[in-house]
């Protein structure tokens, strides 16, 4: 156990739903991340909240929106998702100090399939 | 654009055969290089961090090496077992900033 939950592991849409994934780290950390891994590609960072201040967005589609409330938790939105974004969404947290020797804990993905 | 490649993309050994494997990462502005351990279903789990020139860390029967003026990384695992198949990510940051670029990964598939 790494410290950081999410849920649901797995989610089924339409293109038309709304649905949300849920990131909880219990690791006291003042960073979050998503991540998004596609077949046969590196681990793509989406978007970096630190302090619950959204500070990088990494070109995402607007159909991806995320939302960080505390410290602790962190969402992501989903809204008339595309086929082509099926793919494991990860989160992770760390503690911000000297950014970039901080280890990040991730937790164990959403498999997201859009139909 | 920093570019982490890693090589090669899938290896398979059997049991108490020794592996290494490369990352290679560009070396202008290098900050830190971390190596994670995923194993399928699971999360990634740290395994290193490091960040000067001929660092050495080993955790058990894993090492890594670090260059960082000719920008790679090795990764050792000496007598491999099975509970050893994993996916091994390796991603580097640059200048400060806390955003981890990953390479693909290698699959180790470790055959009793």
């Amino acid at each position: 156990e790494t410290g950081v939950t999410q849920t649901p592991r797995h989610l089924v849409m339409g293109m038309t739903n709304k649905k949300s994934l849920k990131c909880e780290q219990h690791l006291g950390h003042n960073a979050m991340y998503w991540y998004k891994q596609s077949a046969k590609k590196p681990l793509e960072l989406m978007f970096v909240y630190s302090l619950e201040e959204r500070v990088e967005n990494n070109s995402v589609p607007s159909r991806f929106s995320p939302e960080c409330p505390n410290s602790s938790h962190l969402f992501l939105h989903l809204h008339t998702l595309q086929p082509e974004d099926s793919a494991l969404y990860l989160c992770a947290s760390s503690q911000l100090l000297a950014g970039g020797k901080e280890t990040q804990y991730f937790g164990p993905g959403t498999r997201l399939l859009v139909l | 654009i920093l570019n982490v490649e890693q090589s090669p993309q899938s290896l398979h050994v059997q049991e108490g055969d020794s592996t290494n494997f490369t990352c290679s990462f560009p070396s202008s502005n290098f900050y830190a290089l971390h190596w994670y351990r995923w194993e399928t279903a699971k999360s990634p789990e740290a395994l290193f961090v490091m960040t000067l020139n001929g660092d050495e860390k080993k955790k058990g029967r894993i090492s890594a090496t670090l260059n960082t003026k000719e920008g790679y990384s090795y990764l050792y695992i000496k007598g491999s077992q099975p509970e050893d198949s994993a996916t091994y990510l390796c991603a580097s940051t640059q200048g400060g900033s806390e955003k981890l670029v990953f390479g693909k990964g290698m699959k180790l598939t470790v055959n009793p």
